[in-house]
């Protein structure tokens, strides 16, 4: 079993609302990784980070944004959450050669 | 840029009959390869991954993918499914020691027919 973890699972919260989705991995990897699916759809990669301060975004736009203090926590922040951010994120984190995913983050923003 | 198809959103197969869902990818150089599975609600779990050697790689819960370079294709199967494999695929290429994440296919949804 993967030690990744995301909280809260469910979120549902209303517009204009900022809130937090976190990450924590045990695994001591420096690579973390957020991807945003959206139902029936692929995961778009969104955010990423090379290790401890260090922040890159990924391939799809996103208005929301991460912080990497320490190396086992990545969280992602929207600061004024809208409907069109309903999805689910993913978190993950690598080693050389496989990718360990948390159970993702259901976000609906009414 | 590296990219995934997988040509199939839904396939249907009856319990015990065995599976092959399909997945092609465009990558410049040797691709590292990967199957995840998701159920419902839940992150996704490596079924097997490919990066060199034996090109028939043998995964978790049964499943095995074939990475054929000339067709560009890395197919996964299974000899006889069983309902609990009921879930969504996905196809994933990504680069070996980079930190730029992995490209995902659109996935397949896998029915299961009693």
């Amino acid at each position: 079993e993967a030690d990744i973890y995301q909280t809260p699972r469910y979120l549902v919260i209303g517009t204009g609302k900022k809130i937090t989705l976190e990450c924590s991995q045990t695994m001591g990897h420096d690579k973390m990784y957020w991807y945003q699916q959206d139902p029936g759809m692929e995961l778009h990669l969104i955010h990423y980070s090379y290790g401890v301060n260090s922040t890159e975004k990924g391939d799809l736009s996103s208005e929301s944004t991460v912080s990497r203090i320490r190396t086992e926590h990545f969280p992602l922040t929207l600061e004024s959450a809208r409907p069109s951010h309903t999805s689910q994120y993913l978190c993950a984190s690598r080693e050389r050669t496989e990718a360990f995913f948390g159970q993702g983050t259901r976000l609906t923003v009414v | 840029a590296q990219s995934v198809t997988q040509p199939d959103i839904h396939i249907t197969v009856s319990e015990g009959a065995s599976l092959e869902l399909r997945c092609n990818y465009s990558y410049g150089a040797t691709p590292y390869l990967f199957w995840y599975v998701q159920s419902p609600g839940q992150g996704l779990q490596l079924l097997l991954k490919y990066f060199s050697g034996d090109t028939l790689v043998q995964g978790i819960k049964g499943f095995e993918a074939e990475f054929k370079r000339s067709q560009s294709s890395f197919n996964l199967r299974k000899p006889s499914v069983h309902w609990s494999d009921a879930a969504e695929y996905f196809c994933a290429v990504g680069q070996g020691g980079g930190a730029d994440g992995l490209t995902f296919g659109k996935g397949t949804h896998l029915i299961i027919q009693p």
